[in-house]
């Protein structure tokens, strides 16, 4: 079965220290990739996503992923966080085969609490 | 605003009350799904409907039964459930099903609690 992982759970950095959320998934062909971010009280809400093409892919908000194909990763990264980055972080991963082509695998999620 | 709204946005119910949630969306989307949101799991794909029409029941209870009356509206009916079933209940939406060229839209969710 599909699945993605996480590493971490809660992730506590100051704020200007740089971030990096590990994302592994277990599927070996062609894949679509995405992050999203829950704020506090709020939505889930896209932050970035891969289809095809350039594989560093560059989002809202300053933030950035890589997808390594030959690592099974698409880890998240910002080189420099913000108070306001507090939220849940979620890792997505659309395997894009037969009949279940509208189907997410989501992680578990990595809290992120930025102390100012 | 996300173009996906979600009602009630909290929701307490006995385990033998039969309650409804309400989702819509307002972007024109094909494709509408209820994921179960659990403190330290991952989201749940619950169901998914595609113009109208069920496509997927992830081994979802009965207890659970959903309903798709148009391509905007999507109703998770509730009945006899169980304590264990107290998550957050998230509506998305997609252009379609294919995710290849699409991303997921979500709604803020209703806050369930079973007593």
């Amino acid at each position: 079965a599909q699945s993605v992982s996480q590493h971490n759970h809660h992730v506590i950095l100051s704020e200007a220290a740089s971030l990096e959320l590990g994302c592994n998934y277990s599927y070996g062909g062609t894949v679509n990739l995405f992050w999203y971010v829950q704020y506090p009280g709020q939505h889930l809400q896209l932050l970035l996503k891969y289809f095809s093409g350039d594989p560093l892919v560059k989002g809202i908000k300053g933030f950035e992923a890589e997808f390594i194909k030959s690592k099974f990763s698409f880890n998240l990264r910002k080189p420099s966080v913000q108070w306001s980055d507090t939220a849940e972080y979620f890792c997505a991963v659309n395997a894009g085969y037969g009949g279940s082509q509208g189907n997410l695998i989501f992680g578990k999620g990595t809290k992120l609490s930025v102390k100012p | 605003e996300t173009g996906v709204t979600q009602t009630p946005r909290h929701l307490v119910m006995g385990m033998t009350n039969k309650k409804s949630l309400k989702c819509e969306q307002h972007l024109g989307h094909n494709a509408m799904y209820w994921y179960k949101q659990s403190a330290k799991k991952p989201l749940e794909l619950m169901f998914v409907y595609s113009l109208e029409e069920r496509v997927e029941n992830n081994s979802v209870p009965s207890r659970f039964s959903p309903e798709c009356p148009n391509s905007s509206h999507l109703f998770l009916h509730l009945h006899t459930l169980q304590p264990e079933d107290s998550a957050l209940y998230l509506c998305a939406s997609s252009q379609n099903r294919d995710l290849s060229y699409n991303e997921q839209f979500f709604g803020p969710g209703t806050r369930l609690t079973v007593l």
